[in-house]
């Protein structure tokens, strides 16, 4: 079966930089990708890694290792705006390149 | 270019009795999802429609869920009867089609509240 671990939650102080680490299991890997969700809102896109390495977007980052089934999320320069739920999400190409989302962790950013 | 519509944006029915949803993706996306978000949990994949045809439907609750998307552009996505557990917002997400698209575009949802 396909299963995603990620932290339940992350605090971090206003201007500083986090990680969010994402771990996976499934049989059809393609791609590992990142949403936002604020509270009330609807998730939206931030990255998309299909090959090992580091993606950068502006503050935010994404990395992966295919070998080790491990991505992570980096965020600079915190705004208390980054306050949100962060997703990771694998596409499998298992049945048609279908995608799993893991269980989300909440960031706070303090001031 | 607008966005994924979706209406209503809340409902609140009770249970055993039956609701729909309804979806209008972005124009040209020929990939539509719909996806179950129960409070604190990421979004669970009910189906996944690639035009008019069902790619994916192996966590829908076919006893009571049912979706179409007959002309291969809106949708929408039946409840019947309703169990309390269905509480939940229900997000309608499209995309591009080719294999190597990988950006799902959601729409505002709908908050479901069975009592």
């Amino acid at each position: 079966g396909q299963s995603l671990e990620q932290p339940s939650e992350v605090t971090a102080v206003e201007g500083a930089i986090v990680q969010i680490n994402c771990t996976y299991q499934t049989s059809g890997f393609y791609g590992l990708s990142w949403y936002q969700q604020h509270d009330g809102g609807a998730p939206t896109f931030l990255s998309y890694n299909a090959l090992d390495g580091l993606e950068e977007t502006g503050r935010f980052s994404s990395f992966l290792s295919r070998s080790d089934s491990y991505g992570y999320l980096l965020l600079q320069e915190l705004q208390m705006k980054d306050s949100a739920s962060y997703f990771c999400a694998v596409r499998d190409r298992t049945g048609g390149f279908k995608t799993i989302f893991g269980a989300g962790t909440r960031l706070f950013v303090k001031a | 270019e607008a966005g994924v519509a979706q209406s209503p944006r809340y409902k609140i029915i009770e249970k055993r009795q039956s609701v729909a949803f309804w979806c209008n993706p972005i124009s040209g996306h020929a990939t539509l999802y719909w996806y179950q978000q129960i409070l604190g949990q990421g979004p669970k994949l009910l189906i996944q429609f690639q035009n008019n045809g069902v790619v994916d439907d192996s966590q829908l609750p076919k006893d009571r869920f049912s979706a179409e998307r007959l002309k291969g552009v809106d949708s929408t996505l039946k409840i019947q009867p309703a169990k309390l557990e269905d509480s939940a917002v229900y997000l309608c997400a499209s995309s591009l089609p080719e294999t190597g698209s990988y950006e799902q575009y959601f729409g505002p949802g709908t908050r479901l509240t069975v009592t």
